[in-house]
């Protein structure tokens, strides 16, 4: 089955701590993108990446980082520099034919 | 900046009733509005508007774009508590390749 695959489904970060979340996609689109959702709130661009070893910063991308090495992975890194993690995050990628932006099930990402 | 604004944030109606949810825009370059319906996790895609004044229908649900104006609006009619989510528009900019997504509606439909 095509689709994009976020894991784990459930992180916990301890202070001080960098956590990478992963996002594979067989989809064979060229931009992927991380969002971060805060409780009841929209989508916020982390940082989107429009092709292999090629990536931009969106609008809160501070404490972030990503790498795209490979077409079908980009993973994003949390920083100990983003001190308030706690939120869910969307991975996702635009299919450019039919103008459509797909997205995994998602990341809650918790602080202890 | 691109923006994209979304109202009202919340609405609370009984199954029957019809709601429009509201969607303004300020992206560069625009391509397209889109729209989601976010239930649990993953958002899954509704529309995807282009041409000003072309209302594009998929069952309860309808929606028009107005690009003279910069805005959109979701209709859903005859609401059933299936609806009840958190409904999210957002703004293709076409030369950055990036979606701008406003804050959302968040619906609730009571028995």
């Amino acid at each position: 089955d095509g689709g994009i695959t976020q894991s784990p489904k459930y992180l916990f970060r301890k202070e001080g701590q960098n956590v990478t979340l992963s996002c594979e996609q067989n989809l064979n689109h060229d931009a992927m993108y991380w969002y971060r959702q805060d409780p009841g709130q929209g989508l916020r661009l982390i940082y989107y990446s429009q092709i292999v070893n090629d990536f931009q910063k969106g609008d809160i991308a501070e404490g972030y980082s990503v790498s795209r090495e490979k077409k079908e992975s980009f993973p994003l890194t949390v920083t100990s520099a983003q001190k308030n993690p706690t939120a869910f995050y969307l991975c996702a990628t635009w299919d450019r034919s039919n103008e459509k932006l797909f997205f995994g099930s998602g990341t809650q990402l918790s602080v202890l | 900046e691109d923006k994209v604004v979304q109202s009202p944030l919340s609405l609370v109606v009984h199954e029957g009733d019809t709601v429009t949810l509201n969607c303004s825009y300020e992206v560069t370059n625009f391509r397209s509005l889109l729209w989601y319906k976010q239930e649990k996790k993953a958002p899954t895609f509704l529309f995807m508007l282009t041409s000003s004044g072309i209302e594009k229908k998929s069952g309860r649900l309808s929606s028009i774009l107005d690009k003279k104006e910069l805005f959109s609006i979701l209709n859903i009619t005859a609401t059933q508590t299936g609806d009840s989510a958190i409904y999210l528009c957002a703004g293709y900019n076409n030369a950055g390749n990036m979606l701008t997504f406003g804050g959302g509606t968040r619906l609730m439909v009571k028995p």
